[in-house]
């Protein structure tokens, strides 16, 4: 079952240059969509998410980017930091449809080189 | 900042054995889950709860499994007899809404590692 997927297990950018994560997935059903960061030995931190009626969110160094035509989203991280180095796990559900559980793809390990 | 936490960190149990892994999620949420990795793979979803009952379980969600919220801020996954394969992190989470109340984002706790001798 790959309805979500994360085609690149790992990424390493330069401190101060732009991460581009991305996401493919599937399903039609999926309407809300969240990238979650993740710590070895803690939980998922929830990021940012979109709805699929946008196709654009962004807080504040984050901005997810929506393309429902393509199935595809990206997490841009600009500036990148050294603390960002972590794995990033894309998500994704279809609330309106009454399924609110998450599916997760497998994840990017992003590094960020001082 | 709210957080959800989860108790015992680690549990090393041996195979056939009971195990009950506990989670207090967030004071306001209304929504509850329970999700599973093991090492190497994907974050895999178990079960959701929602008005005192289950509202969605997985395939992996079988008879072995169960969820209870014995109280007003416990959240409880049961393993009955627990296999070799059910070695994994557990984590809970909750969101706030309801189901059918629109889109919300989960909010996991730190997670509980279970190992299966």
């Amino acid at each position: 079952d790959q309805q979500v997927k994360q085609n690149s297990p790992s990424l390493s950018v330069q401190e101060g240059r732009i991460s581009i994560l991305n996401c493919d997935y599937t399903n039609s059903m999926f309407d809300y969509f969240l990238w979650y960061k993740k710590y070895p030995a803690e939980g998922p931190t929830f990021l940012i998410s979109i709805s699929s009626i946008k196709d654009k969110n962004e807080d504040g160094r984050f901005t997810v980017f929506l393309n429902k035509s393509a199935k595809h989203l990206s997490l841009h991280i600009v500036p990148s930091q050294p603390g960002d180095s972590a794995v990033y796990f894309c998500a994704a559900s279809a609330p309106n449809f009454g399924n609110e559980k998450l599916t997760f793809g497998t994840g990017t390990r992003l590094t960020i080189i001082p | 900042e709210p957080e959800v936490t989860q108790t015992p960190s680690h549990q090393v149990t041996q195979m056939g054995q009971e195990v009950i892994l506990r989670c207090v999620p967030i004071s306001n949420h209304l929504y509850f889950y329970w999700y599973r990795q093991i090492l190497g793979q994907k974050v895999e979803f178990l079960v959701s709860f929602y008005n005192n009952e289950i509202s969605e379980k997985s395939e992996i969600f079988d008879d072995q499994f169960s969820v209870e919220r014995p109280d007003g801020s416990n959240f409880t996954l049961k393993i009955r007899s627990t296999k070799l394969e059910d070695s994994a992190m557990y984590f809970c989470a909750s969101s706030v809404r309801g189901k059918g109340l629109g889109q919300d984002e989960q909010f996991f706790g730190p997670g509980t590692r279970l190992t299966v001798l």
